[in-house]
């Protein structure tokens, strides 16, 4: 079956624009996670959406917002982009059973650079 | 505070030894434990998990140990191979609030021919 698909691959956006990225999740997985990583903080977690809810969120500023779309596939929106924003952002595909979530597929990641 | 760690950046093994990365944990409500494999400029690729009722997982050469009351976990490689040289990382989960993954740093494995 096919993975995770994120796009683009690589972004390139100045200070103050806004970003959205996107996430195929794999056929049937309906739970969509957030990752940023960067070298200075690692992998951290920005949110998660199931069913087209936000289930849970990270400690990130209100800039980062999500959605999930009726097919399972999800976006990420970043606005007034810092130059901090610059970062790899993955999404990880998952499924839930009996309330607990299962799988964590990664995607290739989006790689964003703020200048 | 640092939920995980990989208390060693880097770790460089021969080809064909046995490959031992660790990893500590401090809370005691993660039940379930990832390993991934990392290459730069891409996603995390899983490798093998472990729920807390076990304390030992096998796939293939690799092996992830977990001792709880030691809030401890391993991966072991075996034999290494010029392939796996990587960045691992490995990942918990809790069961309350957030079923995030909390990722330690990260370690470097070089195999050397």
């Amino acid at each position: 079956k096919a993975g995770v698909t994120q796009t683009p691959r690589y972004l390139i956006k100045t200070r103050g624009q806004q970003v959205t990225l996107s996430c195929s999740p794999i056929s049937g997985h309906r739970s969509v996670s957030w990752y940023q990583q960067t070298p200075g903080q690692g992998l951290q977690f920005l949110f998660e959406y199931f069913s087209e809810t936000q289930r849970n969120k990270g400690n990130f500023p209100g800039r980062f917002s999500g959605r999930q779309f009726s097919n399972s596939r999800s976006e990420m929106n970043v606005s007034t982009l810092e130059l901090g924003d610059s970062a790899l952002y993955l999404c990880a595909s998952s499924f839930r059973l009996r309330g607990l979530i299962y799988g964590y597929t990664f995607g290739s990641g989006t790689r964003l650079t703020v200048v | 505070d640092q939920q995980v760690k990989q208390n060693s950046p880097s770790l460089s093994v021969q080809e064909g030894r046995i490959s031992i990365l660790n990893c500590d944990y401090t809370n005691s409500m993660f039940d379930y434990f990832l390993w991934y494999k990392k290459y730069p400029a891409e996603g995390p690729t899983f490798l093998i998990s472990i729920s807390s009722i076990k304390d030992k997982n096998e796939d293939g050469r690799f092996t992830v140990f977990l001792n709880k009351s030691a809030k401890h976990l391993s991966l072991h490689i075996v034999p290494s191979q010029p392939g796996d040289s990587a960045v691992y990382f490995c990942a918990a989960r809790g069961i309350q609030g957030a079923q995030k993954l909390v990722f330690g740093q990260g370690t470097r494995l070089t195999i050397n021919p």
